[in-house]
């Protein structure tokens, strides 16, 4: 079973304030999903990347991979309330084999 | 879209009950996946299966079965409930036509057996 581990696993933090939350792992992935999952929700799909040292931006959300495709970053910049929830890495190393780090629980406060 | 629905929110079953939880997917993916999730260990597979009538068990086979007779409804079935299988059920799919194989979910079924 590969192990994805995120840090922080709590992080409570000021509207407008700048955040990263990790995703390590010792495997190598093939690509690595993002998503975020509100409570009483399914997980929505954010990004997925690809290449070892990508960088994709979405809005105020920046997601790299690690150029040895085992580790990824996100950072929120500005962070707003609406940012608010619980956000997975996911590597993934096949067409049916996607592990699930244990997640990163965020509260933005107005 | 792709868009993936369940066919109920919450549930509330007995200890012993067979409890039937669907899900169907509208993008003609050919993977789907039926996920527990809990806290402190997150996402965990229960089954997949990649094309009509076909199954592979996922990490946590124990007390499930699943049934694919059309290629869009996954079914995950509970023989006999019990309360360790109290849980948030989450179904996903996705394409095998391409990498890298994102998978879409649905909004959940809060499961509680009593």
């Amino acid at each position: 079973t590969q192990l994805l581990e995120q840090s922080p696993q709590f992080l409570s933090i000021q509207e407008g304030e700048n955040l990263t939350v990790y995703c390590n792992s010792s495997s190598v992935f093939s690509s690595l999903q993002w998503y975020r999952q509100e409570p009483g929700e399914g997980p929505v799909l954010l990004v997925t990347v690809v290449t070892g040292g990508e960088v994709k931006k979405l809005k105020r959300l920046t997601f790299q991979f690690g150029d040895a495709r085992k580790d990824s970053s996100l950072h929120i910049t500005a962070a707003q309330p609406g940012d608010t929830g619980l956000y997975l890495c996911a590597g993934q190393t096949g067409a049916n084999n996607l592990f699930f780090g244990t997640g990163t629980r965020l509260t933005v406060i107005p | 879209d792709v868009k993936v629905t369940q066919s109920s929110r919450y549930l509330v079953k007995r200890t012993g009950e067979k409890v039937f939880l669907e899900c169907v997917q509208d993008m003609d993916h050919e993977n789907m996946f039926w996920y527990r999730q809990d806290p402190g260990l997150g996402l965990r597979l229960i089954y997949f299966s990649y094309d009509v009538k076909m199954k592979e068990k996922g990490d946590i086979p124990e007390g499930y079965s699943v049934s694919r007779e059309k290629k869009e409804r996954f079914s995950l079935i509970l023989e006999s409930a019990s309360t360790n299988q109290t849980s948030m059920y989450l179904c996903a799919s996705s394409s095998l036509g391409r990498a890298p194989y994102e998978q879409y979910f649905g909004p959940g079924t809060r499961l509680t057996v009593t």
